[in-house]
């Protein structure tokens, strides 16, 4: 039930520069709702990466940033590095549901 | 440091309802404007959220599972509880419990650790 839709994987070389796409709708996202970014490393529960579009938490590596435009939202990851390798969500607010949507998720391959 | 641990059974025959509880330590339950929420994650497959409940008992659930769910709270033991009735093997998943901030604002930023819930016979 994703309305979030991100791409399944991308990856990249260490040292490189990736970015995730996160694409809502004018019910979610395009409604100024704000969207929060979530790294899950194998076998561990999600931990807030990004919030409120573009925030890291304390301890969060200034390597992560996020932006947001329009209908969609983006990840970015500057100086890629191998603990990186994790699978990465996007979620926000949708009005129509009056809920909380997850995207569909973007597992990151370190090369 | 804020903490949050799911309990309840691993495995729930199919038809009956699956029941886990989130206790909170380390800070209470109680606090304003803050939420707490259960999210589910199929093996192999993404997140879902199930639903949210604040400290005064309002109630917010997924339409998509809104017949079957129950979140209830008991800030005398700073716990909230999930409660999924008539479950399938669909419903087989790690269930999480997390804290958000403002309705419709936060995001979830106190997890458990995830309960594996299994549906079988």
């Amino acid at each position: 039930q994703s309305v979030l839709t991100q791409p399944p994987s991308v990856s990249g070389a260490p040292g490189q520069r990736v970015t995730i796409s996160c694409t809502g709708s004018s019910s979610n996202i395009g409604a100024g709702y704000d969207v929060h970014w979530y790294q899950q490393l194998p076998g561990t529960a999600p931990k807030l990466l990004i919030y409120g579009n573009n925030n890291r938490p304390s301890g969060v590596p200034d390597r992560f940033s996020g932006s947001k435009s329009g209908t969609s939202a983006s990840l970015a990851i500057t100086g890629l590095q191998a603990e990186d390798e994790a699978d990465y969500y996007c979620q926000s607010y949708d009005s129509s549901l009056s809920g909380y949507v997850f995207g569909t998720g973007t597992r990151v391959t370190v090369l | 440091q804020l903490q949050l641990q799911e309990s309840g059974p691993g495995l729930v025959k199919p038809s009956e309802t699956l029941s886990l509880t989130c206790t909170v330590s380390g800070g209470s339950i109680s606090r304003s404007n803050y939420y707490w929420g259960w999210i589910r994650q199929p093996p192999g497959k993404g997140l879902e959220w199930i639903g949210s409940i604040y400290y005064s008992g309002s109630t917010y659930y997924n339409p998509s599972l809104k017949s079957r769910v129950t979140i209830s709270v008991d800030t005398s033991q700073n716990q909230f509880s999930l409660k999924l009735s008539s479950v399938t093997a669909a419903d087989t998943a790690v269930y999480y419990c997390a804290r958000h901030g403002q309705w419709g604002l936060g995001g979830f930023d106190y997890w458990g650790q995830g309960k594996p819930v299994t549906v079988s016979s």
